[in-house]
């Protein structure tokens, strides 16, 4: 099956910092999903990005998937965006996706 | 949009109860919902897939007798942890997809077992 592999798995930042989250993943996807999750155990949807780009507010990804990765951008670091952010990756669209181990951001004030 | 409610969102009980777990798409009509487990600090395992009307599909090492899974609706799907253990303290988490969408997750359910 696909394998995924996120780095790094540990991040702390100061507020205000911008960081820079990858995903590489072993084959080719027709589906890679970016979630955040909060320490509430809460898995917030933050894009389905399989190729392209894309952006939202302070948040960006991009996706390479000719070369099997994904990069989720923070800009402005708050210390709201503390959390697990997983990608998660699928060969097809409707197939079930498969998680990365994450990586763990600590944004200190 | 693509609202999904899980519930309980926390449960304790003693050893040898089993506990129904609650996945509902609110707003749209799920035609796969799933199945996960995550230990403490690490990543989400996918348990099973149900398909609306269907016998659901479990992964590998994953026992069916064990974790029931119900698909009756093209909403709900239930989760039932039969004769619970120690062991199966957990976060369970679902989510629910429509005909060509991303998933969607719910809040999870915290499951503890004396």
């Amino acid at each position: 099956g696909i394998q995924v592999e996120q780095s790094p798995p540990d991040l702390i930042l100061q507020e205000g910092a911008n960081s820079t989250l990858r995903c590489n993943f072993s084959d080719s996807v027709n589906n890679l999903q970016w979630f955040h999750q909060n320490p509430w155990g809460q898995l917030i949807n933050l894009f389905y990005i399989p190729s392209g780009t894309k952006q939202n507010g302070r948040l960006s990804a991009t996706t390479v998937a000719t070369e099997r990765y994904s990069l989720l951008y923070i800009s402005s670091s708050q210390t709201t965006d503390s959390g697990v952010y997983f990608c998660a990756v699928g060969a097809n669209r409707d197939d079930k996706i498969i998680f990365g181990k994450g990586t763990r951001l600590h944004i200190l004030p | 949009g693509a609202v999904v409610s899980q519930h309980p969102s926390r449960v304790i009980c003693k050893s040898g109860t089993s506990v129904k777990i609650e996945c509902r798409s609110l707003d749209f009509q799920a035609t796969t919902m799933f199945w996960y487990r995550q230990f403490p600090k690490k990543s989400l395992m996918l348990m099973a897939t149900s398909n609306e009307g269907s016998k659901a599909t479990y992964e590998q090492g994953v026992e069916k007798d064990k974790f029931l899974i119900n698909h009756a609706s093209l909403t709900l799907s239930t989760l039932t942890v039969t004769s619970a253990h120690p062991e199966d303290s957990s976060f369970y988490i679902c989510s629910a997809r429509g005909q060509n969408q991303p998933q969607h997750f719910g809040d999870g359910t915290r499951l503890s077992i004396l």
